[in-house]
């Protein structure tokens, strides 16, 4: 159980394009889905957390109209990288938790997407 | 904010003998330390987690200490393999909110 789906795995764009990424939890409804960022031979870096139904809550130092978030399901947020540059190359990782009462379960990764901007 | 130290970058074992991984942490607050396995281009996989109720907790040749009054966790692999080469992170977070906050990451290199 708990798994987490990634689509695409990976993807190459032209700069300027917007790209879009799904993280679908496959067998579970996850109240908050989180996104990363990961540079080569680095950490993860949390990007955004998201609620069902509610605004994503971005980290300090990430542009909120550059990466659109959207929670529409308790199965499916969505990452758009709008207008996307070279620089935004890189693993972009999700992960789904499960709230139980007042504790958040683990949180479980998708396999990531590799985005390429040329 | 929370901040996790990881040390150290890198750790070459020789197959069959033991690993030890160590991280602080910066907030009191947090009460919840999951440690991740990576290896390159895949996702990251929970291997083991502690909370902050208990001091230790084991599965297998995989432990994990905690001690809360210093702020530091450490992953313990005993009897190591080949197929436990990858880049370990260590996190930690406060339940409530569920925001995760990664080490820099070791990378375990074991030498058949």
């Amino acid at each position: 159980g708990a798994v987490v789906s990634q689509h695409p795995s990976w993807v190459i764009c032209k700069s300027g394009t917007s790209v879009k990424i799904e993280c679908r939890s496959l067998d579970f409804q996850a109240t908050t889905m989180f996104w990363y960022r990961q540079f080569p031979k680095q950490s993860l870096m949390l990007m955004a957390t998201s609620n069902e139904g509610s605004k994503a809550t971005y980290e300090q130092g990430v542009e909120k109209d550059k990466f659109l978030i959207n929670h529409a399901s308790l199965t499916l947020s969505t990452l758009t990288v709008t207008s996307a540059h070279p620089e935004d190359s890189s693993f972009y990782i999700c992960s789904a938790s499960l709230r139980l009462g007042l504790r958040t379960d683990t949180q479980y990764f998708g396999p990531g997407t590799r985005l390429t901007v040329l | 904010g929370e901040n996790v130290e990881q040390h150290p970058s890198t750790l070459s074992v020789q197959e069959g003998d033991s690993a030890v991984i160590k991280c602080t942490y910066s907030d009191s607050a947090s009460n919840y330390f999951p440690w991740y396995k990576q290896e390159l281009g895949k996702r990251p996989q929970l291997i083991i987690d502690i909370r902050s109720n208990v001091g230790e907790k084991k599965d297998q040749r995989i432990a994990v200490t905690l001690n809360k009054t210093a702020k530091h966790f450490s992953l313990h692999i005993t009897e190591t393999q080949p197929e436990d080469s990858a880049v370990y992170f260590c996190a930690a977070s406060m339940e409530y909110g569920n925001k995760l906050v990664f080490g820099a990451g070791t990378i375990l290199r074991v030498k058949s």
